[in-house]
């Protein structure tokens, strides 16, 4: 059964560092991988996507590299902002359900100090 | 550009009453998932439906059913409301190719009394 891990569960990090949030997967038979953004009580937003043919995608400060076969990804984020204080999730999507059957970690709660 | 919309946003009921979570997706988009989050944890997959049908099915109560429409709308129905049925529940929608973004709406919270 995939479990999804992420680590640390939570991080404190003053303004302008860049910082690296980890994500780990026990089965590396995934179709994609995807990195969520959510705030308290609210929605999921999606910032990246990453099939399980590609190594990493970008989008503006965040990266996030793909190592299926060692199941591991990670996001950086660079020159970090006090704006991006909420709680970072990765999700596989696997072979072993159809797609969109999404298996989450428990999340980064990242607080970004001005 | 549109996004997943859900209603209610909010929504409070008594145990062993109903409720009826609606879910419109991106125009477009004909697969449609179902998620709870509970407090303090990560969401969980409860049942997905692709061109009306269902298509994989996680860990849904008995009490709970759900269904895609002609218009490709879903509704979450559930019944015999328990105290832990107290949650945020997700939407997401895709495009039916494999290995596409899926996006969320901003989630019912049901409060269960």
């Amino acid at each position: 059964k995939q479990e999804v891990t992420q680590i640390p569960a939570a991080l404190s990090v003053p303004e302008g560092e860049n910082l690296v949030l980890n994500c780990s997967f026990t089965d590396s038979a995934i179709y994609n991988l995807q990195w969520f953004r959510q705030d308290p009580g609210k929605g999921l937003t999606s910032l990246l996507l990453i099939q399980s043919s590609q190594r990493e995608q970008t989008s503006g400060r965040l990266n996030a590299s793909l190592d299926k076969s060692s199941g591991r990804s990670t996001l950086y984020i660079a020159a970090s902002q006090p704006g991006d204080s909420a709680t970072y999730l990765c999700a596989v999507n696997d072979y072993g359900g159809s797609q969109g059957n999404l298996i989450f970690g428990k999340g980064t709660k990242l607080s970004v100090k001005p | 550009a549109a996004g997943v919309i859900q209603s209610p946003r909010h929504l409070i009921k008594e145990k062993r009453e109903t409720a009826t979570l609606k879910c419109y997706p991106i125009p477009r988009h004909d697969t449609v998932y179902w998620y709870q989050q509970g407090p303090g944890q990560d969401p969980q997959f409860l049942i997905s439906f692709y061109e009306k049908m269902q298509s994989d099915k996680g860990s849904i109560p008995d009490r709970f059913s759900a269904q895609q429409f002609s218009d490709y709308h879903s509704e979450l129905n559930m019944s015999s409301l328990e105290l832990g049925d107290s949650a945020l529940y997700f939407c997401a929608s895709s495009l039916p190719e494999m290995n596409t973004e899926a996006f969320f709406g901003q989630g019912t919270r049901l409060t269960v009394v």
